[in-house]
C-alpha cells in the first residue's frame, strides 16, 4: 500500500525556519517525481515544488523560490523541503504528493495527510 | 503566474449533471494537455479525479469526464451523487514562471 506520511509541521517566528520530512513507502520512491503542495486555513490548493527523480530538474514557485529547498534521498524513500525567512502567508498545511507514472502535469496520484505549518508572532 | 480561473460554486440535484470550467491561457491550459482536477472532501487530502485532460485513474467512477477547449478545460460529472459533494480544483502545467498552478476552486453542492 502506497503511503506517505508528512512531519517536521509546527509553530514558528516569522523570519525562522523548519525543515518538512515526508517519508514514503510501498512504491519504489525512486522511480518517482515528488511535489509539495499547501493549503492554506479555509483557502485553495497552492502548489510549492517539484523534484524529479533525481536531484537535477527542482522547480519552485515564485512565492517561495529563494526561501524554500526541495531535496530528496532516495537510499531512505524521504522527500524534504526546507523552509527558510518564514513569513506569515506560509501558515499552511502542507502536503507531500506522488506523481503518477506515466504522466504529461502534475498528475498527484498519492497524498499525504499533511503537516501543519503556522508562522505568527 | 496567477491561478486558473474556476466558478466558486456549482450545484446539482441527484442524478442530474453539473459541468466546472477551468480557464487559463496558452501558457497552461490551452497550451498543453496536462491538465488534472481533483476532489477534496472536508478534512480530507485531494483525490485525483482526471489527467491528461480526459484519463481516469483505476477506481474512479465514468461519471467524472474531463475535456478541455481553446484556454478552457472542463470536468463534468454526470448522475450526480451524495458522495460527489466536495472542492473540485483544476490544475495545469505552465511555461511560465512557475511550473505547475492549480484553479481557484469550485464548491459543489448536491442539493
Amino acid at each position: 500500500e502506497v503511503q506517505l506520511v508528512e512531519s517536521g509541521g509546527g509553530s514558528v517566528r516569522p523570519g525562522g525556519s523548519l525543515r518538512l520530512s515526508c517519508a514514503a513507502s510501498g512504491f519504489t520512491f525512486s522511480n518517482y517525481e515528488m511535489n509539495w503542495v499547501r493549503q492554506a486555513p479555509g483557502k485553495g490548493l497552492e502548489w510549492v515544488s517539484y523534484i524529479g527523480r533525481s536531484d537535477k530538474d527542482i522547480h519552485y514557485a515564485d512565492s517561495v523560490k529563494g526561501r524554500f529547498i526541495i531535496s530528496r534521498d532516495n537510499a531512505k524513500n524521504s522527500l524534504y523541503l526546507q523552509m527558510n525567512s518564514l513569513r506569515v502567508e506560509d501558515t499552511a498545511l502542507y502536503y507531500c504528493a506522488r506523481e503518477r507514472l506515466p504522466c504529461s502535469g502534475d498528475c498527484l496520484d498519492y497524498w499525504g495527510q499533511g503537516t501543519l505549518v503556522t508562522v505568527s508572532s | 503566474q496567477s491561478a486558473l480561473t474556476q466558478p466558486p460554486s456549482a450545484s446539482g440535484s441527484p442524478g442530474q449533471s453539473i459541468t466546472i470550467s477551468c480557464t487559463g491561457t496558452s501558457s497552461d491550459v490551452g497550451g498543453y494537455n496536462s491538465v488534472s482536477w481533483y476532489q477534496q472532501h472536508p478534512g480530507k487530502a485531494p483525490k485525483l479525479m482526471i489527467y491528461e485532460v480526459t484519463q481516469r485513474p483505476s477506481g474512479v467512477p465514468d461519471r467524472f469526464s474531463g475535456s478541455k477547449s481553446g484556454d478552457t478545460a472542463s470536468l463534468t460529472v454526470s448522475g450526480l451523487q451524495a458522495e460527489d459533494e466536495a472542492d473540485y480544483y483544476c490544475s495545469s502545467y505552465t511555461d511560465s514562471n512557475n511550473f505547475y498552478v492549480f484553479g481557484t476552486g469550485t464548491q459543489v453542492t448536491v442539493l
